[in-house]
């Protein structure tokens, strides 16, 4: 069955740089989450997207962005990445408004250095 | 406010021994409840959902859990222990209906002793 797919799955940044996190849920799939999980935590949301349109937000930092595309697909944008940026950043998707269970994807491992 | 509380950070079992990881939330409304594992370096998968219908639910690699309302709890069990089941295990939940953000316990490691 088809997973969630995010990518790169590794990436190394320098402090000030930019980062850009994308994610392609399970198909027909209609909602994204985002998810921060630094070393030793628990994962926290960071945002969230229904059609296209942001549903939610948590603790996402102001220099963070998301959008969802027409083809469902969701891109994380971090700028000015700072040492506490590091963490694994994991996607996840839902299949519908009847739906409660989210299906997570691999996440991708940021190192700001 | 939604939140769960794991209440032991680190459990130690011995192989072919039942597993216990209890899980205690707290919510506004009626919640949906969810353990998910994580093996290290990997992603988060889902071992099984509760979503009020029946309370003792039944998940994947022989898991199980009760929702108890009165103790407002979401224990997770297994009768026997393998060495496979060693990973961090997350209480989650999640409440608002039309969003479902999930809130995370601060997870249980499971060590499984040979």
């Amino acid at each position: 069955a088809a997973g969630v797919i995010q990518s790169p799955r590794h990436l190394i940044k320098e402090k000030r740089e930019t980062a850009t996190l994308k994610c392609y849920p399970i198909p027909r799939h209609d909602t994204v989450y985002w998810y921060q999980q630094g070393p030793g935590q628990d994962p926290q949301f960071l945002i969230s997207f229904y059609e296209k349109m942001q549903s939610d937000k948590g603790s996402i930092p102001d220099r963070f962005s998301a959008q969802q595309f027409s083809d469902y697909h969701s891109e994380l944008n971090m700028s000015s990445l700072e040492l506490g940026d590091s963490a694994l950043y994991f996607c996840a998707s839902r299949p519908g408004f009847r739906s409660v269970e989210q299906y997570f994807g691999p996440g991708t491992r940021l190192t700001v250095t | 406010a939604q939140s769960v509380t794991q209440l032991d950070s680190h459990v130690s079992v011995s192989e072919g021994t039942p597993v216990l990881l209890r899980c205690n939330y707290s919510s506004s409304y009626s919640p949906s409840l969810f353990w998910y594992v994580q093996h290290p370096n990997k992603g988060l998968q889902l071992l099984l959902k509760y979503t009020s219908a029946a309370t003792l639910v039944k998940g994947i690699n022989g898991f199980e859990a009760e929702f108890k309302k009165s103790e407002t709890s979401f224990h997770l069990t297994k009768p026997s222990a393998h060495m496979s089941d060693a990973a961090e295990y997350f209480c989650v939940v999640s409440e608002r209906p039309g969003n479902e953000k999930l809130t995370f316990g601060t997870g249980t490691r499971l060590t499984i002793i040979p």
